[in-house]
């Protein structure tokens, strides 16, 4: 079993759509949990970061944290045609090293 | 201010062949990665390098070195090229006031091995 689990999609949607996006994981040590976005044929770049449990929200976007439950999402509003990338969930227990989830390729119509 | 810069962007290899990807960042930053991402498998951390003469193991180390040359560059060689390893490699770089958390990565190298 991967100690980081993410549905690889394609998630399809169309233009002004919700999108949610999820991970689970085994490691009870996780503190450190991050979104990363790769553009196709490009290198990831991060998006957002966590810290413990909780939410954080950055414009259309909203990171959410369950360690009871070991589970992460980020959450799209309004999503828009330049939002299509593939998005990858990581996570450390130092901060340090991170692991990474398969990554869930989204495509945004319009 | 280029960030992370990869050399080369493709590469080929015959089984058996060696190689050296070349990986430097300009960002000042103490800790340097490198990744390899395949279908279905996600990121895997190779090997990385928490400072400046320091290196160590990540998941999937097997048929690879690294030399951290100075601070601003981190290589990676395969002694010994195998199908198995035909992959996409990424570079990646973070600095002190993010740790690991931000890492910042490179363009990537496709490599194929015949």
């Amino acid at each position: 079993q991967k100690e980081v689990e993410q549905d690889p999609g394609p998630l399809s949607v169309p233009e002004g759509a919700i999108v949610s996006l999820n991970c689970t994981y085994s490691n009870s040590a996780f503190q450190y949990f991050m979104w990363y976005r790769q553009y196709s044929r490009k290198g990831p770049e991060l998006l957002m970061y966590t810290y413990s449990s909780g939410n954080k929200e950055d414009g259309r976007f909203t990171a959410q944290v369950d360690k009871s439950s070991k589970y992460i999402s980020l959450f799209i509003r309004d999503s828009q045609p330049s939002d299509s990338a593939t998005y990858l969930c990581a996570m450390s227990d130092d901060g340090n090293k991170l692991v990474f989830g398969a990554g869930t390729i989204l495509r945004v119509k319009s | 201010n280029a960030g992370v810069t990869q050399t080369p962007k493709f590469q080929v290899l015959k089984t058996g062949q060696s190689m050296t990807l070349q990986c430097a960042q300009d960002m000042n930053h103490n800790s340097m990665y490198w990744y390899r991402q395949d279908p279905g498998m996600g990121l895997r951390l190779i090997y990385y390098s928490a400072s400046e003469g320091t290196t160590d193991k990540g998941e999937v180390p097997n048929g690879y070195n690294v030399s951290r040359l100075n601070k601003r560059e981190f290589s990676l060689r395969l002694e010994s090229a195998a199908p198995s390893q035909t992959s996409v490699y990424f570079c990646a770089s973070s600095g002190l006031h993010t740790g690991g958390v931000e890492q910042y990565f490179g363009p990537g190298t496709r490599l194929t091995v015949t």
